[in-house]
């Protein structure tokens, strides 16, 4: 079982609707949750951070924690073409220091 | 927000030389820094971490000998990659978090190819 799993996707929606990305973890010593951007040949950026469970929202993303489920969620409201990319999530794992990435979805938004 | 300076963006080396990597914390002291290799459409692979005034600290499979990492100051880490094969072209990119609440800043990344 792989530390992070994401679904490879592709994943296509179109411009307006909501897109959901899904992670979930093996360590339940996870502490800290990312979810990160990333264009082609560029760097992730982070699009958003969560440490407790629930919702958290920031404009049109949020991002959904249930760590008895060990499960990290990504929705994005308003899909707009400019959000075509592949999303990472990773994890904190307790006392350590580096994150442990999923191997991405790549998302698609069809004007 | 937190801002990390990576050099050189693009480079292309010839078989056999040596290539080096520079990570900059421009508005933050970093203790550590982290150094990741990602190949096409693959997700990124921690290396090694970097820490100020002490050896790095490699994953399993990564060859210290081949990947000489240097975190001399607070704010610059370097990684270093010797005798390049064309097999060692990847886009690098560095690592670092400002605190314990931030999440973690990357640099733009290097894309290495050796030919």
């Amino acid at each position: 079982q792989k530390e992070v799993e994401q679904n490879s996707g592709p994943l296509s929606v179109p411009e307006g609707a909501i897109a959901s990305l899904n992670c979930t973890y093996s360590d339940r010593g996870s502490q800290s949750f990312f979810w990160y951007r990333q264009y082609s040949g560029k760097s992730p950026e982070l699009i958003m951070s969560i440490y407790s469970n629930g919702d958290k929202e920031d404009g049109r993303f949020t991002a959904q924690l249930n760590k008895a489920s060990q499960y990290v969620s990504l929705l994005i409201r308003d899909s707009q073409p400019s959000d075509s990319a592949t999303y990472l999530c990773a994890v904190n794992k307790g006392s350590a220091r580096q994150l442990t990435f999923g191997s991405g979805t790549q998302l698609t938004v069809l004007p | 927000g937190a801002v990390v300076s990576q050099h050189p963006s693009r480079v292309i080396c010839k078989s056999g030389t040596s290539v080096k990597i520079e990570c900059r914390s421009l508005d933050f002291q970093a203790t550590t820094m982290f150094w990741y290799r990602q190949f096409p459409k693959q997700s990124l692979m921690l290396m090694a971490t970097s820490n100020e005034g002490s050896k790095a600290t490699y994953e399993q499979g990564v060859e210290k000998d081949k990947f000489l990492i240097n975190h001399a100051s607070l704010t610059l880490s370097t990684l270093t990659v010797t005798s390049a094969h064309p097999e060692d072209s990847s886009f690098y990119i560095c690592s670092a978090r400002e605190g314990i609440l931030y999440g973690y800043t990357f640099g733009s990344g290097t894309r290495l190819t050796v030919v």
